[in-house]
């Protein structure tokens, strides 16, 4: 079985830019959760989607939006990006709330 | 001060070394993990507990509910087990709070 899946591995962009991170749960899991980890921290919760509605958000401005679609894939969009929303953006899936959660391998954004 | 602290922040060991590392949590919790993190990113979930004791291998967890405080050991070290440890929990909205990781080194 594949297990959770992100696009793209790594991504640069400039300020102001906007960007897109995909993430496809494992097969059956039907709650998919994005973390962001700057270099050197643990990671931070952003949000939470469970059955395509948003389940939790973290601290993180409105510039952050996600969905999640009936397939239960789900994007992160980050809007008007700074140098400081370069870091690793991890993905999680499970089957509920309060489960064990599989993350994927991440993505690098890197904000120039 | 962070919700979740763990100690130490760095640890390095000789191959075969028993290690332990530690996790206190100020908040109400419904469970707790234990992640290991590779360079380059990869999480993988070690252990997910919410009482008690756990075991895999070589890797041990537990939790004391009362004392709000969790320990990872690993026995018999190997080179192999050198990446980050994270201790995470789930808060009682059922949003996952991290560490900020233990670095270990284990050497040969």
């Amino acid at each position: 079985d594949a297990g959770v899946t992100q696009s793209p591995t790594h991504l640069i962009k400039t300020r102001g830019q906007h960007v897109t991170l995909r993430c496809s749960p494992i097969s059956g899991h039907k709650s998919v959760s994005w973390y962001q980890q700057v270099l050197g921290q643990g990671p931070q919760f952003i949000f939470q989607y469970y059955e395509k509605e948003e389940r939790g958000r973290g601290n993180f401005p409105d510039r952050f939006s996600a969905r999640q679609f009936p397939n239960y894939s789900s994007e992160l969009n980050v809007n008007a990006l700074l140098l400081g929303d370069s870091a690793l953006y991890l993905c999680a899936s499970s089957l509920g709330s309060g489960v064990k959660q599989f993350f994927g391998p991440g993505t690098r954004l890197t904000v120039l | 001060k962070n919700e979740v602290e763990q100690s130490p922040q760095n640890l390095t060991a000789q191959e075969g070394e028993f290690i332990t590392i530690n996790c206190s949590y100020s908040v109400g919790i419904s469970a707790l993990h234990w992640l290991q993190q590779h360079p380059g990113g990869g999480i993988v979930s070690l252990f997910m507990l919410s009482s008690g004791k756990k075991k895999h291998g070589r890797l041990i967890a537990t939790i004391n509910i009362q004392e709000k405080h969790s320990s990872l050991h690993i026995t018999a070290s190997h080179p192999r087990d050198s990446a980050v440890y994270i201790c995470a929990v789930h808060d009682n909205t059922d949003k996952l709070i991290f560490g900020t990781g233990t670095r270990l080194q284990v050497f040969p």
